[in-house]
């Protein structure tokens, strides 16, 4: 079975520093992992995801993602935080089966960003 | 390109009446579908997928159930609302080649009073 734990249900930074949102799974296979935003009354929208290339991914809007195996990691990074960014945050890992999968979010993380 | 509609945005039902939420995909065929239910500080819940026209699987027990009658229409319904079905419900679809990342509709809020 699959997990995700989202250390944080809020953070709050200021525009213009390093936006830092965490992220550890738990997986009994090989994962596929993903972070999407959500903005208020709105659906979800995918950020980056990790396939299983390479380690450090690079999404829409400045965000990346480094999946660490040996931490169970994959933090989502931005290096400037801008107004915008303001929204939820959701990591999610996929349980892959033959022909669908299903994806299992963590609770969410609230980013704040003051000016 | 893909898209994906909900409607209705945002429906207000008293207890016990019917419900009916629709979804649909456009730019793909035979995708996985899926709803989910999105409670205020409880995260994402799904609630069923599909994987084809009249396969229907239910993640969890509740008073709701879906349908799947054309190969892009996933509908969500209940015969008798309960105030606890109040929630932000969100339809997504994946393909089936994998990795499998799920695209989002825009979501219906649904408010039963």
């Amino acid at each position: 079975a699959q997990s995700v734990t989202q250390l944080g249900s809020h953070v709050s930074v200021s525009e213009g520093a390093l936006v830092l949102l965490r992220c550890n799974y738990s997986s009994s296979v090989p994962p596929y992992l993903f972070w999407y935003v959500q903005y208020p009354n709105q659906g979800l929208q995918l950020l980056l995801k990790y396939t299983s290339a390479a380690t450090l991914v690079k999404g829409i809007n400045g965000f990346e993602a480094e999946f660490k195996k040996s931490e169970t990691s994959f933090h989502l990074t931005k290096p400037s935080a801008h107004m915008s960014d303001a929204a939820e945050y959701f990591c999610a890992v996929s349980a892959r089966n033959s022909g669908y999968s299903t994806l299992t979010f963590g609770k969410g993380t609230m980013l704040l960003v003051s000016p | 390109s893909q898209t994906i509609h909900q409607w209705p945005a945002t429906l207000v039902q008293p207890v016990g009446s019917p419900l009916s939420l629709e979804c649909t995909v456009e730019g793909t065929s035979n995708p996985n579908l899926y709803w989910y239910r999105q409670a205020a500080g409880r995260g994402l819940q799904l609630l069923f997928y599909s994987v084809g026209i009249g396969q229907i699987s239910s993640e969890v027990p509740q008073n709701l159930s879906a349908s799947r009658p054309q190969d892009r229409q996933f509908i969500l319904s209940s015969k008798k609302l309960l105030l606890s079905d109040s929630g932000f419900y969100l339809c997504a679809w994946t393909d089936t080649t994998g990795p499998y990342e799920q695209y989002f509709g825009p979501g219906t809020r649904l408010t039963v009073t």
